[in-house]
């Protein structure tokens, strides 16, 4: 089955350095999206992206964060500065249409770990 | 806003015994339901899903059922197996939305010993 890929596995990084996880999602999928889940808690929607601009995003998504689409395989999520709260595991998914119901893939996920 | 929540984890079981995990939502309308899993170091991947009321998802002998009437999708399997061992998200979709915006539950934790 074809998959997502994220990069890195593991991120550390200074508080208030920038960031940037890259994902590449499966070739042919229109949508594009990222989640986090802080340790012990809920998985969280962050954003959805879409024919190179945001079609959603959560009221965590705020000016610090940002997406970008760079060339025709990368999906990016950049944090300009980071907080100690920003650690997480973010993961990356893509589905091909976007509609209701349809499955998402998602990659294995970037652990950040802000210090 | 909407909302999933799981039974309280992690749950631990012998091999070939009864699984359920409980999700009940809350959320206007007729969400579209799924149930997520996470084996050790890879992501999410779609177990099953319903997508309207009294339907029933089913794969690899789980199950679980959409019921509206008390707003709750559990997972079942009559047998589990060692290699069951992962952690199981509920998560809804909101009827009115496109782009696959899911709301997640906690996780439950499955560990299942020989």
């Amino acid at each position: 089955e074809p998959e997502v890929t994220q990069t890195p596995s593991h991120q550390v990084t200074q508080m208030g350095q920038e960031v940037i996880l890259r994902c590449v999602p499966i070739s042919n999928h229109l949508y594009f999206y990222w989640y986090r889940q802080i340790l012990g808690q809920k998985v969280e929607f962050l954003v959805s992206f879409y024919n190179n601009e945001i079609s959603e995003k959560s009221e965590i998504f705020d000016d610090q964060f940002s997406v970008e689409r760079p060339d025709g395989s990368n999906f990016t999520l950049k944090i300009r500065s980071t907080k100690l709260e920003d650690s997480a595991m973010y993961f990356c998914a893509s589905s091909e249409w976007g509609v209701v119901g349809e499955k998402l893939f998602f990659g294995s996920g970037t652990q950040l770990s802000v210090l | 806003g909407d909302s999933v929540t799981q039974m309280e984890g992690p749950v631990t079981l012998s091999e070939e015994a009864f699984l359920t995990i409980n999700c009940t939502y809350t959320a206007t309308g007729y969400p579209s339901l799924f149930w997520y899993v996470q084996y050790p170091g890879e992501g999410l991947q779609l177990l099953l899903k319903a997508t309207k009321a009294d339907d029933k998802g089913s794969n690899k002998g789980f199950e679980a059922t959409y019921r509206k009437e008390t707003t709750s999708f559990h997972l079942e399997k009559g047998s589990v197996q060692v290699s069951d061992s992962a952690v199981y998200f509920c998560a809804l979709e909101p009827q009115e939305t496109s782009g696959s915006r899911l709301t997640f539950g906690e996780g439950t934790q499955l560990t299942v010993n020989p």
